[in-house]
Order: structure tokens, then sequence, then C-alpha cells
């Protein structure tokens, strides 16, 4: 069984890092792609970016390019994203999903990790 | 980007109804469409890919349809578990761009 399960919630200040964290379970985790997605609060789906664990090979939305860092290590099947400055805006819920094999949908997905941001 | 609208923002309806819900592309995104389930509190969970195909374990009641920068979804006979918000995504380029969402309340 496909499973991607996620960190748990976390509350930040502003000017504060972070990296929270996806373990994959039930697939060759190096041979698909893995995407985070951002939900703000009341808000629809953003997709932030995606890495392919295989090589590290991450993409991101022009949105989300420079505001973070996508990164995985294959040895323990697990995919990050992460923040070395948040920002209030930051606060949402994230959620890390698996790309299909061969076309950008998401097939499985975590239920998310909820990053609140204030002071 | 790809632009992709829904409609309805929201509708109620009741168990057992017919419900649709309409997604537009921006511009033509060649069936590259999916649609999504989403419960507050849970994962998103796939219905659909390629605009009419159903995902694995998803139920018959689940169909898609549609071409070019018009598709829908539709439930047919909607069950307790279908009240959720329901998210288009074209993936045809990228960066990938979702719905707004319809969310579906029970009347």
């Amino acid at each position: 069984e496909v499973q991607l399960v996620q960190s748990g919630a976390e509350v930040k200040k502003p000017g504060e890092s972070l990296k929270i964290s996806c373990e994959a379970s039930g697939y060759s985790f190096s041979s698909y792609w893995i995407a985070w997605v951002r939900q703000m609060p009341e808000k629809g789906l953003e997709w932030v970016g995606i890495i392919y664990p295989s090589d590290s090979d991450a993409r991101y939305s022009p949105s989300f390019q420079g505001q973070v860092t996508i990164s995985a290590d294959r040895s323990i099947n697990t995919a990050y994203l992460q923040w070395t400055s948040l920002k209030a805006s930051d606060s949402a819920i994230y959620y890390c999903a698996r790309r299909s094999m061969s076309y950008h949908y998401f097939d499985f997905w975590g239920h998310g990790t909820l990053v609140t941001v204030s002071s | 980007d790809i632009q992709m609208t829904q409609s309805p923002s929201s509708l109620s309806a009741s168990v057992g109804d017919r419900v649709t819900i309409t997604c537009r592309a921006s511009r033509d995104i060649s069936n590259s469409l999916a649609w999504y389930q989403h419960v507050p509190g849970k994962a998103p969970k796939l219905l659909l890919f390629a605009a009419p195909r159903l995902a694995s374990g998803v139920p018959s009641r689940f169909s898609g349809s549609g071409s070019a920068t018009h598709y829908t979804l539709t439930i047919t006979s909607l069950q307790p578990e279908d009240f959720a918000t329901y998210y288009c995504q074209q993936y045809y380029s990228a960066p990938w761009t979702f719905g707004q969402g319809t969310k579906v309340e029970i009347k």
C-alpha cells in the first residue's frame, strides 16, 4: 500500500527556518517524482515544486522559486520542503504528493503539514 | 500560466442527487486534466485523469468528460461520503495549476 506520511504541525516565528518531511512507503521511492502543494487558509491548491529522488532533480513553480528548497534522502525514502527565513504569508497546509509514473497528475497524497508563522 | 476556473464555487445537494462541476482552462489542455476529492483533514484523493479515466478504486458514479478548454465532473446519485471539495488540475503545461475548488455541501 502506497503511503506518504508527513511530519507534524509546526508553529514558527517570522525569520525562523523550517524543514518539513514526507516519508514514502509501499513503492520504489526513487522511481517516482514527489511534489509539494500549498493550500493557504480558505484557498485552493497551488503547486510548489517537485523532485525526482533518484537524482534529486528539483523543479519549482516560478511563484516559489528562490523561496523554498525541495530535497530528498533516498536512504530513508523521505522528501523535504524547507525555508530559511519564514514569513507570515508562508502559513498554510503543505501536502506532498506522488506524481504518476507517466504524467504530471498526483496519484497519492499525504495528509498535509500545517505550518503557522506568527510573531 | 494556464488558468483553471471552476464553477460553481459551492453547491448544496441531497443524497441521491446528480451533481455536475465544470472546469474551464484558459487555453486548450488536450484532455490533460485530473480531478481530486478533498475532505478537510484527509489526504486529497485522485478521482479521474486524462479527463474521463477513472482512477483505481473510484466508484463508477464519478465520471468525467470534456475536451479542449471545457471539462466536467459528474457524480450520479450523490452519496454521504461525497460531500467534499473537488478540484480540477491541468497537467498539460508547467506550472501545473488547479481550479479554485467546488465545495459540495449537504442541502
